[in-house]
C-alpha cells in the first residue's frame, strides 16, 4: 500500500539554524500538507499546497517557513533560522484533491532546536 | 470560526469495557468533513473514519462505531470491548469545503484513551 515517506525521523538543530525536513508525498496526490505538534499538545495545520504553489497557510507559518516541491517526487519544509519553540513533531501528509478525502499522514519527523 | 472541541483530556476503562470519546464542532460552512485519528505512542496519525456532512448514518467497523449528529454537532466515536491495543490518543478533525477539495484538518486537542489489562 503506497504511504507517505518523511526524513529524516529525528532532527537536532542548534538555535539560529536552517533545517529542511523531507517528506514524498503518495505518486498520484496533488495536495500537500505541513502540519505540526508540540509535544502533549494537538496538531496543527501550517501550510497546504497545490499545483506548485501555497493554497492556504496558518499563523504559525511565519517567513522563517517555506515549502517547496523541487521536483515531481518531494515536498520540503525550511525553518530559516529555527527557534526553540519549533522543537516539534511534524508531520506531512497528502490527498488526492477529491473533496471529502482522507489526509494520509507520514510518520512524522521529531525535530529538537537546542 | 472552525473549531473541534474534545472535552475528555484522559479516559481509563479496564479492558473489555465499552468506552465513547466525545467530539463537538463549530463551522460556519453546510458542506464540512468530519475524521477520527488514532495516534499509538510509536506517535504516527492513523486514520480511522471520515463523514461528510451530508451523510449522518452512523457507521459500525468491528469494534468501532461512530455517532454522527448535526443536531447536537456532535461527532462521537465508541469502542466497543476495548483492548490493551486500543490504548492511544485520539483526534477528532473537521475539514470545512474549500475550493471544491479537501481543505486542512482543524483538530481537537485529543482524548488520550488508557485500557488496562
Amino acid at each position: 500500500e503506497p504511504e507517505v515517506t518523511q526524513t529524516p525521523s529525528h532532527q537536532v538543530t542548534q538555535m539560529g539554524q536552517e533545517v529542511i525536513l523531507r517528506c514524498v508525498p503518495i505518486s498520484n496526490h496533488l495536495y500537500f500538507y505541513w502540519y505540526r505538534q508540540i509535544l502533549g499538545q494537538k496538531v496543527e495545520f501550517l501550510v497546504s499546497f497545490y499545483n506548485n504553489e501555497i493554497s492556504e497557510k496558518s499563523e504559525i507559518f511565519d517567513d522563517q517557513f517555506s515549502v517547496e516541491r523541487p521536483d515531481g517526487s518531494n515536498f520540503t519544509l525550511k525553518i530559516r533560522s529555527t527557534k526553540l519553540e519549533d522543537s516539534a513533531m511534524y508531520f506531512c501528509a497528502s490527498n488526492t484533491g477529491t473533496s471529502g478525502y482522507e489526509q494520509y499522514f507520514g510518520p512524522g519527523t521529531r525535530l529538537t532546536v537546542t | 470560526a472552525q473549531k473541534v472541541t474534545q472535552a475528555q483530556t484522559e479516559i481509563s476503562v479496564v479492558e473489555k469495557e465499552d468506552v465513547t470519546l466525545d467530539c463537538v464542532y463549530e463551522t460556519r460552512d453546510t458542506t464540512y468533513y468530519l475524521f477520527w485519528y488514532k495516534q499509538p505512542p510509536s506517535g504516527e496519525l492513523v486514520f480511522l473514519i471520515r463523514r461528510n456532512s451530508f451523510d449522518e448514518q452512523n457507521e459500525i467497523s468491528g469494534r468501532y462505531s461512530w455517532n454522527f449528529q448535526k443536531s447536537t454537532s456532535s461527532f462521537n466515536f465508541t469502542i466497543t470491548a476495548s483492548q490493551v491495543v486500543d490504548s492511544a490518543v485520539y483526534f477528532c478533525a473537521l475539514s470545512e469545503n474549500y475550493g471544491g477539495s479537501q481543505g486542512n484538518l482543524i483538530f481537537g486537542k485529543g482524548t488520550k484513551l488508557s485500557v488496562k489489562p
